[in-house]
């Protein structure tokens, strides 16, 4: 069974487009988390919910927008995208604490040409 | 400040020989170590933890890690690897809230 999911895996797109990477996680966590890992295979957090709630955002553009329909699922939405947003977008999820591990997706390899 | 360091960007090894990969980390609050490790093309997966006790922490596939407090480091070590553990291996830290913070990570090769 997967734990953590992501779709799509791959995501071929123009400058100025919108898009969507979706996550679902079956572990039952309360939190979710969104990582953006660069091309020299830095990660860095950029979101993350508490059963549902916005709990972290660090200084991600505002045209990133998660959204968290129930606590399982925190899908991100990218508006006018650019050629820096190209990178691998990991989803996450734990139980909310600071000692908990984390569990992660595949990763979605986003390219923007 | 609260930073990660991974002192290490590419270790090559042969197999079979023992692998350290070296992590400290600097804060002014009590932390939370993790290793982590991605193998290509694939999601992170824990390694190991280290919240408290004992400061010799055993993970899976025969990787241990040792807190040292004074000297803030939380170093990674296996004593014979693998062709399989080629990856990369991510140290990471919560500080004082859920966000862990990575190390910029370390690229293992093992060789035959």
């Amino acid at each position: 069974d997967t734990a953590v999911s992501q779709t799509p895996k791959y995501l071929v797109t123009q400058m100025g487009n919108d898009k969507s990477i979706k996550c679902e996680q079956n572990l039952g966590h309360d939190t979710m988390y969104w990582y953006k890992q660069d091309s020299k295979k830095f990660l860095k957090i950029m979101f993350s919910y508490n059963n549902k709630e916005l709990i972290i955002n660090e200084t991600v553009p505002n045209r990133f927008s998660p959204k968290s329909p129930d606590k399982a699922h925190l899908n991100l939405h990218i508006n006018s995208l650019e050629l820096g947003d190209s990178a691998v977008y990991f989803c996450a999820s734990s139980h909310p604490g600071r000692s908990d591990t984390q569990y992660f997706g595949p990763g979605t390899r986003l390219t923007v040409l | 400040a609260q930073s990660v360091t991974q002192l290490d960007s590419q270790v090559p090894v042969f197999e079979e020989a023992p692998v350290e990969l070296r992590c400290n980390y600097s804060s002014s609050v009590s932390v939370y170590l993790f290793w982590y490790v991605q193998y290509p093309n694939q999601g992170l997966q824990l390694l190991l933890k280290y919240l408290s006790g004992s400061t010799l922490v055993k993970g899976i596939n025969g990787f241990e890690a040792e807190f040292n407090k004074s000297q803030t480091s939380f170093h990674l070590r296996k004593p014979s690897v693998h062709i399989s553990d080629t990856a990369e291996y991510f140290c990471a830290v919560t500080f004082n809230d859920y966000k862990l913070s990575f190390g910029a990570g370390t690229t293992v090769t093992v060789r035959a």
